[in-house]
């Protein structure tokens, strides 16, 4: 079945230090993927979201692209802040069935930028 | 643009009480909702699928009698834990979306449920 990994944090980085979290899938057909972040204590925003092969996801100053020879979609930001600590979930889309379709996450990245 | 409302954001109740939680598209007409449950330092896990008008689909080994859901119209769900034991508490998310393929879900601030 369809499946997404993430690497495995916590990421603790310095303010204005270069982030990525990895990320990879396996999945039939062509999903769509996304990047949630969870602050404490809240619910998942959306980041960013790309629907096809080399699609560029943005959003904040982060970005990701869509890669299906490498089946990957890894977040990046080139200059990390304190308020970016919050925890980094991948996701993509499962088929389309029944009107609907569902995610699939990733376990979640924390991120810890330190001034 | 695409607010979901989730109320309460936290309960403390007796074992053995019910509670209902629920999950209010603002300025969306949610055809689908789904409700997750987080436990501490992991993903979610989605416990059900809602369609408004439709019986909820559970996942598989998520009971059906112990989590009532509900999706009477195009702007609410409800999820009522009935007869709350403290291995219920947890970290509840409800999202939805709306109609067509491939439509992004929106997330509600989560649910912190304390059975004591």
């Amino acid at each position: 079945g369809n499946s997404v990994t993430q690497m495995e944090g916590p990421v603790t980085l310095s303010e204005e230090a270069f982030l990525t979290i990895n990320c990879t899938y396996t999945a039939t057909g062509y999903p769509s993927l996304f990047w949630y972040v969870q602050y404490p204590g809240e619910g998942l925003q959306l980041l960013l979201k790309a629907t096809k092969a080399d699609d560029k996801g943005s959003n904040k100053g982060f970005e990701a692209t869509y890669r299906k020879e490498t089946t990957s979609f890894h977040l990046e930001k080139g200059s990390v802040q304190v308020s970016d600590s919050a925890v980094y979930f991948c996701a993509l889309s499962d088929s389309f069935s029944g009107g609907y379709n569902k995610l699939i996450f990733g376990a979640g990245t924390r991120l810890a930028v330190h001034p | 643009g695409a607010v979901v409302s989730q109320h309460p954001s936290w309960v403390i109740c007796k074992s053995g009480t019910s509670v209902k939680i629920e999950c209010r598209s603002l300025d969306f007409q949610a055809t689908t909702m789904f409700w997750y449950r987080q436990f501490p330092k992991q993903s979610l896990m989605l416990m059900a699928t809602s369609n408004e008008g439709s019986k909820a689909t559970y996942e598989q080994g998520v009971e059906k009698d112990k989590f009532l859901i509900n999706h009477a119209s195009l702007t609410l769900s409800t999820l009522t834990v009935t007869s709350a034991h403290p291995e219920d508490s947890s970290f509840y998310i409800c999202s939805a979306t709306g109609q067509g393929e491939n439509q992004p879900q929106h997330f509600g601030d989560g649910t912190r449920l304390s059975i004591l």
